[in-house]
């Protein structure tokens, strides 16, 4: 199956920089690539994802980009508010249907 | 429209007991899974369902029993609890599973002493 993991474990930022969190898979055939916002005691929620016909995607403030020779993948978040604080998921799909999850990155975002 | 619902919210269990958590959607999703959450670990896949009558096994699926015998309904039956099952379960759905936006119900905390 899929193995995706997913550095580093803890990010603290200051209020208005940028946080970067990095994924890598094993999985060659895996072909998209979602990342998944958690808050504090709630569910996981889908903010942006990417396919592997595509290099970069943004939506607003958030961005990933994606390198299928390297078969890593990151996502930026510029300009980082109090809201951003989170713990962020990466994900891989493999075997089409399943979603290999990395074990999450802590956001803090320090005003 | 309420999305994917799970119920109980939380549950406590003592150790052999059994029980189901109902996950159930109103989007007519074909795809349904069951994953748990434990600290450090990521969300880990327990089984699956591409369709009514079709389920398959995920990446920890020891100790857990499912069945898909509606388009909305996708319970998770623990057979014999143990302290090891002790975790948040989440179930989620998505359209058609591949490549598609998955949408989580909002976890059950369940504590097996």
């Amino acid at each position: 199956g899929e193995n995706v993991e997913q550095h580093p474990s803890t990010l603290s930022v200051q209020e208005g920089d940028s946080a970067v969190i990095k994924c890598t898979y094993s999985d060659s055939a895996s072909n998209y690539f979602p990342w998944y916002k958690q808050e504090l005691g709630k569910r996981p929620q889908l903010i942006i994802d990417i396919r592997s016909n595509v290099g970069e995607k943004k939506d607003q403030r958030i961005a990933v980009t994606l390198n299928k020779t390297a078969k890593h993948f990151s996502l930026h978040i510029t300009e980082t508010q109090p809201e951003d604080s989170a713990v962020y998921f990466c994900a891989g799909t493999y075997n089409d249907y399943k979603l290999s999850f990395g074990a999450g990155t802590t956001v803090t975002v320090r005003a | 429209n309420a999305g994917v619902t799970q119920t109980p919210k939380f549950q406590v269990l003592k150790t052999g007991q059994s029980m189901t958590l109902q996950c159930a959607q109103d989007m007519n999703h074909e795809y349904m899974s069951w994953y748990r959450q434990d600290p450090g670990m990521g969300l880990r896949l327990i089984h699956y369902s591409v369709g009514a009558g079709i389920t398959d096994q995920g990446e920890v699926p020891n100790g857990y029993n499912v069945s898909r015998s509606t388009t909305e309904d996708f319970p998770l039956r623990l057979l014999s609890a143990a302290p090891s099952q002790t975790s948040v379960y989440f179930c989620a759905s998505s359209y058609s599973g591949k490549n598609t936006e998955a949408f989580f119900g909002q976890g059950t905390r369940l504590t097996v002493v």
